[in-house]
C-alpha cells in the first residue's frame, strides 16, 4: 500500500546551517506530495507541495523537488533560523484528498 | 478568517470512561477530517466527511469510536469506552471541497490531547 518514510529526528543544527530532511514514498499511480510543519503548540500547516514529477515546491526559503525516479521528496533549506524549530511531516495525497503522513522529524535550531 | 476550532484542548480520563471531542471547521469548508496522532507518529485518518455524509471511515475502530456531522458544519468524535492505547492527539482538519484530482489544502486545528490512565 501507499506509505511515506522520513528520516528520524531530532535533527539539531546551528543557525544558518544547511538543512536536509529526507522523505521517500511508496505509491501506486501518481500522488501529490506535501510537507507540513507543526510549530510548538500549534496545528499542522502546509509548508509546500508538488503535484507531479519534477515539480519543485517552495515556501519561506524551503524547497523540495518531486523525484519520481528515486520516489523522493526531500526538504531543504539553505540557512535555517531559530524560528524554523518545529516538527516537519512529509505527506502523500491519494484518492479523494486523503493523506498518508510520515512519522515526523523534529528540528531544533540553536542560536 | 477564523481557523479550525477544537475543544477541549486537553482531556484526562480513566480507561473504560467515555469522552467527546468537538470540532468547528472553517466556514464554507465542505470536507472535514478527524485524525489520530499517537506520540512519535504522523497523523492517521480516522474518518472523512463530505458535508454531513461519511466518505471514508475504514480506519475508525467502530466498536468504540463514533463520529457525526449532523448539519454539515460542526462535528463530534466520541470514544466509548476508552482504552489506554487511545492516548493520542486528535486532530480535526477541513478543506474546501473533495475532488479526485484537486489538491486543496487541509487546514488543521490545534488538536485535543487525550490521556487515558
Amino acid at each position: 500500500g501507499d506509505s511515506v518514510t522520513q528520516m528520524e529526528g531530532p535533527v539539531t543544527l546551528s543557525e544558518e546551517a544547511f538543512l536536509t530532511i529526507n522523505c521517500t514514498y511508496t505509491a501506486t499511480g501518481y500522488p501529490s506530495l506535501f510537507w507540513y510543519v507543526q510549530y510548538p503548540g500549534e496545528g499542522l500547516q502546509l509548508l509546500l507541495k508538488a503535484t507531479k514529477a519534477d515539480d519543485k515546491g517552495s515556501n519561506k526559503g524551503f524547497e523540495a523537488t518531486y523525484r519520481k525516479e528515486t520516489t523522493s521528496f526531500h526538504l531543504e533549506k539553505g540557512s535555517v533560523q531559530v524560528s524554523d524549530s518545529a516538527v516537519y511531516f512529509c505527506a502523500l495525497r491519494y484518492n479523494f484528498n486523503k493523506f498518508y503522513f510520515g512519522s515526523g522529524t523534529k528540528l531544533n535550531v540553536k542560536p | 478568517e477564523a481557523g479550525v476550532a477544537q475543544s477541549p484542548r486537553y482531556k484526562i480520563i480513566e480507561k473504560r470512561q467515555s469522552v467527546a471531542f468537538w470540532c468547528n471547521p472553517i466556514s464554507g469548508h465542505a470536507t472535514l477530517y478527524w485524525y489520530q496522532q499517537i506520540l512519535g507518529q504522523g497523523p492517521k485518518l480516522l474518518i472523512q466527511f463530505q458535508n454531513n455524509g461519511v466518505v471514508d471511515d475504514s480506519q475508525l475502530p467502530k466498536d468504540r469510536f463514533s463520529a457525526e456531522r449532523l448539519k454539515g458544519v460542526d462535528s463530534t468524535l466520541k470514544i466509548q469506552p476508552a482504552k489506554l492505547e487511545d492516548s493520542a492527539v486528535y486532530l480535526c482538519a477541513s478543506s474546501l471541497v473533495q475532488l479526485r484530482d484537486s489538491s486543496y489544502e487541509q487546514y488543521f486545528g490545534p488538536g485535543t490531547r487525550l490521556t487515558v490512565t
